[in-house]
């Protein structure tokens, strides 16, 4: 099973300002097979990215995913108040979906 | 309008049998691109997949829960169930269903969660 963990466990930023977080797996996922969610209190959670960097419908372009092999990326170049909120990875390989542990990102 | 719905008991008791049942509509379960998951998430925790299920019937578990866990569908009904014996107190969750793409492997849309405790 292929292990993803997700850095830092919190972020601590203002609007405005540019987010990156990370998402490292034990081992080589597939590029078509990485997704990013966005998570708020009391809700199911959103698809943002698909395909390590395809956008689900209706996101904003300021969201952005990048990445391949072991590393991959979620950008917000420039965060909205509505931004902060708790995002996951997830990945599918070997007949087999796992998620990250999650990065939280509050407002500074 | 794609939506999915979650129905099952709000309280089990521990080594009982949880029955939960994913109701969609805006989409067929025969379609070929498309699937359901389950995916469970304990209060204040991470996200955890469960299995999933295809229109062709695949199926695939989570490992570290395969032997309590069993998904089927009924496309006439446009439902997915999913049973999880020998249920324990660590199973308290919010369990989600959501829909997931064939070619990408992401859940597109998901239901609103059904918090399940487990106790005595």
């Amino acid at each position: 099973e292929i292990v993803l963990t997700q850095s830092p466990g919190t972020l601590s930023l203002s609007p405005g300002e540019r987010a990156t977080l990370s998402c490292r797996a034990s081992q080589s996922v597939s590029s078509s097979y990485l997704a990013w969610y966005q998570q708020k209190p009391g809700q199911a959670p959103r698809l943002l990215i698909y395909g390590a960097s395809s956008r689900a419908t209706g996101i904003p372009d300021r969201f952005s995913g990048s990445g391949s092999g072991t590393d991959f990326t979620l950008t917000i170049s420039r965060l909205e108040p509505e931004d902060f909120a708790v995002y996951y990875c997830q990945q599918y390989g070997s007949s087999s979906v796992t998620f990250g542990q999650g990065t939280k990102l509050e407002i500074k | 309008q794609v939506t999915l719905k979650e129905s099952g008991p709000v309280l089990v008791k521990p080594t009982e049998t949880l029955t939960l049942t994913c109701t969609v509509s805006g989409f067929s379960l025969s379609n070929a691109r498309m699937g359901v998951s389950w995916i469970r998430q304990p209060p204040g925790k991470a996200l955890e997949w469960l299995a999933h299920i295809f229109s062709n019937d695949e199926k695939s578990y989570s490992t570290s829960l395969k032997s309590r866990l069993t998904i089927s569908k009924d496309t006439s009904k446009s439902q997915v169930v999913l049973t999880m014996t020998n249920m324990d107190p660590v199973d308290t969750a919010t369990y989600y269903c959501a829909r997931m793409d064939s070619g990408s492997y992401s859940c597109d849309y998901w239901g609103q969660g059904t918090l399940v405790t487990v106790s005595s």
